[in-house]
């Protein structure tokens, strides 16, 4: 069965330090996302991304993050100047060219420690 | 008001019974829902997705979707110590979802 691929599984980085997480999503999906859960919290989505462009960002997604498909394959999530709050499980998902409506398949996860 | 809005848990229930897990929704444009498993430390699964009103069943899950009242659930039926995760209600519009809080059902033998 096709899978979303992250990498690290793990990443602990000392507060102010850049953070690029990795994703490989499924090779015929267009449509790609990130979310974040925080110990204990809900799922919240990051942004969307469609044609090699943002289609949606949240209120979460400021200045610090970026995202980027570098060679075709590969998606990535930045976060420049990492801060104790963005301590989290970062999912990547990724779906079928109808933009999410018939769900998500979701990667293992990186999980952040900012210390 | 929250978007997406799951009945509190923790939710009990015996090997063999019904659990009924219950979501809200508030966003009347939304298009299509989802019910995801999320096992303690790993990521959201999908396991049923319902796009019109009534009842979809898969195997031992069922969901059901009233858009008037904004009301999805989903059924799970014989209920295995397996079953033992939290399930996070999704609502999907604008081509992106947004997910409840969850509700974590425990099935003791």
């Amino acid at each position: 069965e096709p899978e979303v691929t992250q990498t690290p599984s793990h990443q602990v980085t000392q507060m102010g330090q850049e953070v690029i997480l990795r994703c490989v999503p499924i090779s015929n999906h267009l449509y790609f996302y990130w979310y974040r859960q925080i110990l204990g919290q809900k799922v919240e989505f990051l942004v969307s991304f469609y044609n090699n462009e943002i289609s949606e960002k949240s209120e979460i997604f400021d200045d610090q993050f970026s995202v980027e498909r570098p060679d075709g394959s590969n998606f990535t999530l930045k976060i420049r100047s990492t801060k104790l709050e963005d301590s989290a499980m970062y999912f990547c998902a990724s779906s079928d060219k109808t933009g999410g409506n018939y769900g998500y398949t979701f990667g293992s996860g990186t999980r952040l420690t900012v210390v | 008001q929250k978007e997406v809005e799951q009945n509190s848990g923790p939710l009990s229930v015996p090997e063999g019974a019904i659990a009924s897990l219950n979501c809200t929704y508030s966003d009347r444009g939304s298009q299509s829902f989802f019910w995801y498993r999320q096992y303690s430390g790993k990521s959201p699964e999908l396991i049923m997705s319902i796009y019109s009103n009534g009842d979809k069943e898969d195997g031992r899950f069922t969901a059901q979707l009233n858009k008037a009242s904004q009301y999805v659930s989903l059924l799970i039926r014989d209920s295995q110590p397996s079953d033992s995760a939290t399930y996070l209600c999704a609502v999907n519009s604008a081509g992106k979802s947004t997910f409840g809080d969850g509700t974590t059902l425990t099935v003791k033998p």
